[in-house]
């Protein structure tokens, strides 16, 4: 079963434009979620986790436990920010990590 | 400290060869993970370790083993390669605790003929 769902493959957005990646999970319980970036030729690193409410880069993200999304937004996209992008859950009692599919994101200049 | 480190970079083997890949990492963390990561389907865990002498199974464990001999290695093992198994394999090690970040190797890209 999937646990976590990225619809879009990919997402292309002008500079300076918002962009929203969309996250959505299956779980009835209360998850830990985070967001994941992949910039090109690095290595993947967390960018930012619900458990924190930070804003990491200008991104911000916010579970919605109604809703089972954690999408991830930027009101003003910038082109480092074109990566892969994958969100990833954690039962609060696992040591398990469950990730989506990913969102490959390009900014366009 | 050198983080998470992985070896080898690169490999390319033939139907029913035997390799390990090796992760190390020098940040004395608890938790270690191997994954792969496809095309079009994300990053799945093989296989996990919660500490020195402990592994379990994650969503795709078949066809791969591990040992954690050592607190800071995590390898992971295919007895007899497919090329189902071409793959990018990608470690992780987490600390024990609250923060529950996980650091990331630069992956092995491993082709299977």
């Amino acid at each position: 079963a999937q646990r976590v769902t990225q619809p879009e493959k990919l997402l292309s957005v002008f500079k300076g434009a918002p962009v929203e990646l969309k996250c959505n999970y299956s779980y009835s319980g209360s998850p830990e979620l985070f967001w994941y970036v992949q910039y090109s030729r690095q290595r993947l690193q967390l960018l930012l986790r619900h458990i924190s409410r930070e804003s990491i880069k200008g991104f911000t993200a916010d579970l919605n436990k109604g809703e089972t999304s954690f999408h991830l937004k930027k009101p003003f996209a910038q082109e480092e920010d074109s990566a892969m992008y994958y969100c990833a859950l954690k039962y609060n009692t696992g040591n398990q990590f469950y990730f989506g599919t990913g969102t490959s994101l390009t900014v366009i200049p | 400290n050198a983080g998470v480190t992985q070896t080898p970079k690169f490999r390319v083997l033939k139907t029913g060869q035997s390799m390990t890949l090796l992760c190390a990492q020098d940040m004395n963390h608890e938790y270690m993970y191997w994954y792969r990561q496809d095309p079009g389907m994300g990053l799945r865990l093989i296989h996990y370790s919660v500490g020195e002498g402990t592994t379990a199974k994650g969503e795709v464990p078949d066809g791969y083993n591990v040992s954690r001999l050592k607190k800071q290695n995590f390898l992971l093992g295919l007895e007899s390669a497919a090329p189902s198994q071409t793959s990018v394999y990608f470690c992780a090690s987490r600390p024990q605790g609250a923060k529950d970040t996980q650091y990331f190797g630069p992956g092995t890209r491993l082709t299977v003929l």
